[in-house]
Order: structure tokens, then sequence, then C-alpha cells
């Protein structure tokens, strides 16, 4: 059984740039959050998906944006990138009615 | 509201016991407690849900005291591989028809093991 993944493992932009970030839930889950991770911190929450529609949501800015596919896959948008964008995303999946949620190995990205 | 982990940093020698505090200032639905290694993603621990209850999960186990609103992670007799960066997620809320309210962590505990 799979878990959660993500691609790509790493990417590298310029400020301004637009970038897309992709998670594959875990077997079975049906709800998709992200969230952004600054080197030595926890993870921040930036958006959840559940049936398709953004259902709650961190204090980001609208430059971050999402989707959710019918095969509950997700994607996070992100645009005219910042320096300050750089970080670790993480992709987390859940399910009815577990409680648990698990990450998938992320997305490094760094903006020059 | 960022729950506040205590201490930041510990360093065991390997048998040793530790505790990791983990406070917030608002009601707590449930704690959530991850372990992350150096450039990998936080592995799940356990969940606590309100009801105070404790759980554990062989030597490690926690507590979850929801009208002081703080959760505890108790690890015993510590291994090499306990090593890493404990972080505590807190929910506060299910107020709609999801699987799961967001979290919000607390800034880690970085737990050494030694030899």
């Amino acid at each position: 059984d799979a878990g959660v993944t993500q691609s790509p493992t790493h990417l590298i932009k310029t400020r301004g740039q637009q970038v897309t970030l992709r998670c594959s839930p875990k077997s079975g889950h049906d709800t998709v959050s992200w969230y952004q991770q600054a080197l030595g911190q926890g993870p921040q929450f930036i958006f959840q998906y559940y049936e398709e529609e953004e259902r709650q949501r961190g204090n980001f800015p609208d430059r971050f944006s999402g989707h959710q596919f019918p095969n509950y896959s997700s994607e996070l948008n992100v645009n005219a990138l910042l320096l300050g964008d750089s970080a670790l995303y993480l992709c987390a999946s859940s399910g009815n009615p577990s409680y648990e949620q698990f990450f998938g190995p992320g997305t490094r990205l760094t903006v020059l | 509201q960022q729950p506040v982990q205590s201490p930041q940093a510990v360093i065991l020698r390997e048998g040793e016991d530790a505790v990791i505090n983990c406070s917030s200032s608002k009601a707590l639905y449930s704690v959530h407690w991850y372990r992350q290694k150096h450039g990998e993603a936080p592995v799940f621990l356990m969940i606590l849900l309100k009801g105070g209850e404790q759980k554990g999960h062989e030597k490690i186990s926690a507590s979850f005291n929801e009208k002081k609103q703080q959760s505890s992670l108790y690890l015993t007799a510590s291994q090499l591989s306990y090593s890493g960066t404990y972080f505590c997620g807190t929910e506060g809320g299910r107020d709609y028809g999801g699987s799961q309210g967001n979290l919000i962590f607390g800034k880690g505990t970085k737990l050494s093991v030694k030899p």
C-alpha cells in the first residue's frame, strides 16, 4: 500500500515565477491538507481539501491556491513567488473515520 | 494560537526517560504527536482526543488534560532511534463535514539520544 506521494522532490524557481506541487493521498484517504515548513520550524497549515472543495484555510495569501481532483489527488499552486516562499511543502492525507494525518516526503522549494 | 512546547531541546543517554510538554491557550479537541528526523517528513506517533485519555505505543505514551489544555509525551528507556524533533499539533474543533480539522504545530522539541 503506497503512502502519501509528492512530486517533484526538489524545485528551484526565481522570484515572480509560478509553481505547481502535486500530492497523491494514501489509499483510502479522501482529505488532503497542505503545510509549509520553514527551516527549524513546525509545519504551518495552508489549506485543506475535501470532496474537491477547500474546506479550511490558514493564514496564507491568495497567491497560494489549490485543487483536488475526483481521485482525491491534489495540487498546490503558488503565484508570484517570493524569496520567503522557500520552504519544505508537505502534503498530509487523512480519511474518515480515521483521525490521523499521514505526511508525504515533501517538496523542497527554493526561490532565488 | 500556536501551542508552546517544552523543553526546546533535550539530550539523553540510551535507556533514560524524557517528557515533552505541549500547552495551548485555547480549548482543544485533539492533540497529535509527530516525530521528524532531519530531512524527512513528520511521522505520526499518536493522537489523543478530548476526554483526558492516555495512549501508548511500545515505550512511548502520551496524556491529554483537556481542562488544562495540555498534553505530555513520555519516552521511556530511550533508544538511539528516538532521536529527532518532536512536534505536537493541536486541533481546536470540528465544525464541518470533513474528516479532520487543521493542525497548529508547536515549534518542536529536539531530542538527541546518545549511546
